[in-house]
């Protein structure tokens, strides 16, 4: 089985829809990082955690909001999606001090 | 603030020819500097860093590459490509003592048959 997981893999939904992103991870790594990819630009970091109870704004947060569940669950939602939130979107982990990052297969969002 | 360039968004290489991808770094103190390469349809998968101690760094896949500090490079080299090394590279880098890192715009390697 994947160390990280997403769901759901492809996912097409209407501009104003609520979207709800999930990742699991099994690598016991207390942090967890959301990232999404546009072509050209690479990837930009838009939440992450370093535990439970801590989350943290990455570089183009806003039209996002996280839920860190547990040590394994950290989930991504679009209250009300656009179409420039056309994109993929990675989960990646990370063991405290640890420097490589461990990534999801990722999910393709596409809002029409 | 930190940053990375990829100057390039594409190399082009015959199989068996040697490979250079470029990156260039900006940040503050000492760097912590990564690869990673994507596959298609695949996430990002981790293919060697650099930390402190020998500027030449081995990877998976017979990938090195070599961290420049007085031209804040960290150029990624394979001395003889092969037709499945064709991906996405991304480089990225982590200021010393800080979580974050940032990524550059990935470079797209072609090696040709």
């Amino acid at each position: 089985d994947a160390d990280v997981t997403q769901t759901p893999r492809n996912r097409i939904t209407k501009t104003g829809k609520r979207i709800m992103l999930e990742c699991s991870q099994t690598k016991g790594h207390d942090r967890m990082y959301w990232y999404r990819q546009d072509p050209g630009l690479g990837l930009r970091l838009i939440y992450y955690s370093f535990d439970v109870k801590d989350i943290n704004k990455g570089e183009i947060s806003d039209g996002y909001s996280v839920s860190r569940q547990a040590q394994a669950k950290f989930s991504l939602s679009l209250e009300s999606a656009i179409p420039n939130q056309t994109a993929l979107y990675f989960c990646a982990t990370g063991g405290a001090g640890a420097d490589t990052q461990y990534f999801g297969p990722g999910t393709r969002l596409t809002v029409l | 603030a930190q940053s990375v360039a990829q100057p390039e968004d594409q190399v082009n290489v015959a199989e068996g020819n040697p490979l250079t991808v470029k990156c260039t770094y900006s940040v503050s103190g000492n760097p912590y500097l990564f690869w990673y390469v994507q596959y298609p349809n695949r996430g990002l998968q981790f293919l060697l860093k650099y930390i402190t101690g020998d500027n030449l760094v081995k990877g998976s896949y017979g990938f090195e590459a070599e961290f420049n500090k007085s031209q804040t490079s960290f150029h990624l080299k394979k001395p003889s490509a092969l037709v499945s090394d064709s991906a996405l590279y991304f480089c990225a880098v982590r200021p010393g003592g800080y979580q974050k890192v940032t990524f550059g715009t990935g470079t797209k390697l072609q090696v040709i048959p």
